[in-house]
C-alpha cells in the first residue's frame, strides 16, 4: 500500500514515561516532516529532515527528538512527555527538499498524555 | 510566531452557497501557497495551490484568489456541498531563502455545509 503509516493510532502516555512514534513512507521521497495539530493553532513544525542522515528544527522542537537512519522512517522521541504535548501529530512527506513540493501526510497519532 | 494568519476559524454555509476563507503572510519569501483539506480522522491533502504569478487560479468548484501587494490570499468554494465540510488549511512555502523545504501552515477554518 503505497503511502505513509504512522503509529501507534492513539495513545495514552503517564507524564515523564517516554514514547516514541513511528512514521514509514514507501514512496522512496526525499524528505518527511513532524507536525502537531492544535485546535486554533493550526499545524505547526516539529522537526524536518531532507535527506536521510539530516535532521532539522521546526517551529517548535524542544521536548521533541527525531532521526532519519534510512529513507523510509523517521520516528519522533518525546523523551519525558508532558501534558502540553498532548496533540494529535502527523507525519508528512515529500518528493523534493523545495518548500513548493506536494506533502503527503500520514493518517496522524493521538496522544494523550496525563 | 505565526508568519500565515488564517481566517475564520470556523464557518456554517447551506448547501449550494460560497464558501470563503482568507489567509494573509507576512515573510515576502514565500512563493507557493496550498491550501490543504483535511476530513475527520484523516490526514490533511492537498486540495489546490497557487504561485504568485498569477493572479487567480480554479479547479472545478475550488478557486484561490491571490493578492500579492496586500500579502492575502483566499480560498472560494462555489456551490458548497456537504461532503466539502472539512477543515481546510492554508499554507506557505518557498523554494529558498529561509524557509526553503519547510510549510508554515495557517490555524485551520472548520467548514460546515448544511444540507
Amino acid at each position: 500500500i503505497a503511502g505513509i503509516t504512522q503509529a501507534p493510532t492513539s495513545q495514552i502516555l503517564a507524564a515523564g514515561r517516554r514514547m516514541t512514534l513511528r512514521c514509514t513512507q514507501d514512496m522512496r521521497h526525499n524528505a518527511m516532516y513532524w507536525y502537531r495539530q492544535d485546535l486554533g493553532l493550526g499545524l505547526r513544525l516539529i522537526h524536518y529532515s531532507n535527506t536521510a542522515g539530516t535532521t532539522g528544527k521546526g517551529e517548535v522542537p524542544d521536548g521533541y527528538s527525531v532521526s532519519r537512519a534510512n529513507t523510509d522512517d523517521f520516528p519522533l522521541t518525546l523523551a519525558s512527555a508532558v501534558p502540553s504535548q498532548t496533540s494529535v501529530y502527523f507525519c508528512a512527506s515529500s518528493e523534493g527538499t523545495s518548500g513548493r513540493n506536494e506533502q503527503f501526510f500520514g493518517p496522524g497519532t493521538r496522544l494523550t498524555v496525563l | 510566531q505565526q508568519q500565515v494568519k488564517q481566517s475564520p476559524q470556523s464557518l456554517i454555509v447551506q448547501k449550494g452557497g460560497i464558501s470563503i476563507i482568507n489567509c494573509a503572510y507576512e515573510n515576502t519569501a514565500f512563493d507557493y501557497f496550498p491550501w490543504y483539506q483535511q476530513f475527520p480522522g484523516k490526514g490533511p491533502a492537498l486540495l489546490i495551490a497557487i504561485r504568485p504569478d498569477v493572479s487567480e487560479k480554479k479547479e472545478g468548484r475550488f478557486t484561490i484568489s491571490f493578492n500579492k501587494s496586500a500579502k492575502q490570499f483566499s480560498l472560494h468554494i462555489m456551490d458548497s456541498q456537504p461532503g466539502d465540510s472539512a477543515t481546510y488549511f492554508c499554507a506557505a512555502g518557498s523554494g529558498g531563502g529561509t524557509s526553503y523545504g519547510k510549510l508554515t501552515f495557517g490555524q485551520g477554518t472548520i467548514l460546515t455545509v448544511h444540507p
